[in-house]
């Protein structure tokens, strides 16, 4: 049972560079997610997904864009990369029963923007 | 003011000491409250989570939530070495719209010595 599994695990990237993070889940899940963890501010939303085919923009979509064409994937695009985007990129998925919304997470990506 | 506030430490303790991690937050529609436990490198996983007000006690883990003080705490007992990660408090709320928001607490880093 793999979980979340994201590619890839590490990238480095020079400025204006594009690339596509993957995430991809065997839960499931109606609800995918892509957070970047920098120091000190902890997880912040960039884009989520309520379903096949829907995306939506969480606190901090700039610079990126994302699409949900299969239930089980969630792809991650930068288009045109900058330093400040330099962080560990999570995707996370969970189901939903009302108000109980518990995520589970991807091993993460390492983006380095040069 | 931040919507979940969490001491970001480092907290460093001997081993076999009891352990106390606090969360604070101000939005008092949250409902579910979660702990999830960050080793170096590695994606989040979900520790314990808890409904409304109250206790839960997971083996020398043990989940606290005061509503009406807007508190959460997460008890550590016997601490192991192997407790050594950051700790995230996370907490829920229904939302008008189908995404039940979640939030983030920055991580509190703990290190059990030997």
């Amino acid at each position: 049972n793999a979980g979340v599994t994201q590619t890839p695990k590490f990238r480095v990237l020079k400025t204006g560079q594009s690339m596509t993070l993957l995430c991809a889940q065997d839960m499931n899940h109606e609800y995918m997610y892509w957070y970047r963890q920098d120091p000190g501010m902890g997880l912040r939303l960039i884009h989520y997904s309520v379903g096949e085919g829907t995306t939506a923009k969480g606190e901090v979509p700039d610079g990126y864009n994302v699409s949900r064409l299969k239930k089980q994937n969630f792809l991650l695009g930068l288009e045109s990369a900058a330093p400040s985007q330099t962080s560990v990129y999570f995707c996370a998925s969970s189901y939903r029963r009302g108000a109980e919304n518990i995520q589970y997470f991807g091993a993460g990506t390492r983006l380095s923007v040069l | 003011q931040k919507e979940v506030e969490q001491d970001p430490g480092p907290l460093s303790v001997p081993e076999g000491a009891i352990v106390s991690l606090n969360c604070t937050y101000s939005n008092s529609a949250f409902q579910y409250f979660m702990w999830y436990r960050q080793y170096s490198r590695k994606g989040p996983d979900l520790l314990m989570y808890t409904y409304s007000s109250g206790n839960k006690e997971d083996g020398r883990f043990t989940a606290q939530v005061d509503k009406s003080s807007k508190y959460i705490s997460l008890f550590i007992r016997d601490s192991q070495p192997s407790d050594s990660a950051t700790y995230l408090c996370a907490m829920s709320a229904r939302t008008r719209t189908s995404y039940d928001k979640v939030i983030f607490g920055p991580g509190t880093s703990l290190s059990v010595i030997p």
